[in-house]
């Protein structure tokens, strides 16, 4: 079985761009979390989604947003990119919403904003 | 504010040697408190995941501890491989009226050395 799987893998781009970074859950999940990873960091929670529905928002601006597919797959936009911005995003899938329940997590798209 | 807090922030060991690692929080109310191991540029791994009545869970050479009552956890890791080389990061997690937050430490770098 396949794991979580993100793209892309790295990505450039200059401030005041918009980006999307995509996430398939491993096949069964299905809630699916974003998080920032500041070098040097540990992992910021940004969102998770359950069943297409947010079910769960760290600290983050408006800028930052997300939605999940009835496949259960998501999508993480951010507008408006600013330096700060640069960071791994990590993407984590669960079977359920349960906090019990075990989060595997993708290996990062990696975002640089110059 | 909730807050996790590791320490040491880093640390340095003998291949072989055993050696803990320590989780404080005041995340509240608590759910579940996982630790990870995290290779340099990669997702995080589960190791171990404890609710509010678990308190030691064991996983190979890993064995963690919880004291829910003083909001400390501990991460013993036997026998060192050069392999334990990552960061190791404890996170919080609650669940309140079907809405999630989760709260990474900032983590604790090891380095087993030959």
């Amino acid at each position: 079985d396949a794991g979580v799987t993100q793209s892309p893998t790295h990505l450039i781009k200059t401030r005041g761009q918009h980006v999307t970074l995509r996430c398939s859950p491993i096949s069964g999940h299905k809630s699916v979390s974003w998080y920032q990873q500041v070098l040097g960091q540990g992992p910021q929670f940004i969102f998770q989604y359950y069943e297409k529905e947010e079910r769960g928002r760290g600290n983050f601006p408006d800028r930052f947003s997300a939605r999940q597919f009835p496949n259960y797959s998501s999508e993480l936009n951010v507008n408006a990119l600013l330096l700060g911005d640069s960071a791994l995003y990590l993407c984590a899938s669960s079977l359920d919403l349960g906090t019990t329940y075990e989060q595997y997590f993708g290996p990062g798209t990696r975002l640089t904003v110059t | 504010k909730n807050q996790v807090e590791q320490s040491p922030q880093s640390l340095i060991i003998l291949e072989g040697k055993n050696c803990t690692l320590q989780c404080n929080y005041t995340v509240s109310p608590f759910s579940n408190l996982r630790w990870y191991k995290q290779d340099t540029g990669r997702g995080p791994v589960s190791l171990t995941i404890m609710t509010f009545s678990e308190n030691t869970k064991s996983n190979g050479r890993y064995t963690a501890t919880l004291d829910a009552d003083t909001k400390q956890s501990s991460l013993h890791i036997t026998a060192s491989q050069l392999s334990d080389s990552a960061s190791y990061i404890c996170v919080v997690s609650t669940l309140s009226g079907g809405y999630q937050k989760v709260t990474f430490g900032t983590g604790t770098k090891l380095q087993v050395i030959p």
